[in-house]
């Protein structure tokens, strides 16, 4: 089945600065790729998805990348507020959605 | 409802006792899953519904969890017989699309169980 690696597992970074989270996956068959938040005692939400047949997408200060070849796939949030603050999930799938382990970022004023 | 909602949203139990945690969809949702997420882990997929039937409940941890999903709307998880592993926040979330994992999934804010 599928398998999903992210990291780090923890990011802090300054106001203002661009934070990189990477995650790589096993199954080729997966075709989707989305990216949530979780907030503190919520449920997580989606901020940005990419599906296969597609390389980059971008929305505002967020851009996702996919490099099928390598089974790769990066969130890029450019600017950071502290606002962003939060966990970030990646996740791939086809039938289900097998989630990465999160990422805990820090963005500090 | 306006999202998929939970319940309870905290259960407190003794070892050995049996807990049934509650899904609500979002109404018009054909899918529906159920993940599990441990202090500081990531989401660990348990079962997925697509209407009343479950394709795929690969991730259930062993025979003392079990789901079901009624009328191709609500879900109930049952655990029997809970132990201290079990401790854990349960998440549910539904989804438009009928295709399995090809949409947004729209999860509902948890049910935290706590085993003593």
């Amino acid at each position: 089945g599928e398998n999903v690696e992210q990291h780090p597992s923890t990011l802090s970074v300054q106001e203002g600065d661009s934070a990189v989270i990477k995650c790589t996956y096993s199954d080729s068959a997966s075709n989707y790729f989305p990216w949530y938040k979780q907030e503190l005692g919520k449920g997580p939400q989606l901020i940005i998805d990419i599906r296969s047949n597609v390389g980059e997408k971008k929305d505002q200060r967020i851009a996702v990348t996919l490099n099928k070849t390598a089974k790769h796939f990066s969130l890029h949030i450019t600017e950071t507020q502290p606002e962003d603050s939060a966990v970030y999930f990646c996740a791939a799938g086809f039938q289900k959605l097998v989630f990465g382990t999160g990422t805990r970022l820090l963005v500090s004023p | 409802g306006a999202g998929v909602s939970q319940s309870p949203s905290n259960k407190v139990t003794e070892k050995g006792k049996d807990v049934e945690l509650r899904c609500d969809p979002i109404s018009g949702h054909t899918a529906l899953y159920w993940y599990r997420q441990s202090l500081g882990q990531g989401l660990e997929f348990l079962i997925y519904f697509q209407g009343n039937s479950a394709p795929d409940k690969s991730g259930l941890p062993s025979d003392r969890f079990s789901a079901e999903r009624t009328g191709g709307s609500v879900s109930t998880l049952t655990i029997q017989r809970t132990q201290q592993e079990d401790s854990a926040v349960y998440l549910c979330a539904s989804s438009l699309n009928s295709g399995g994992a090809s949409g947004e999934l729209f999860f509902g804010e948890g049910s935290r169980l706590t085993v003593l």
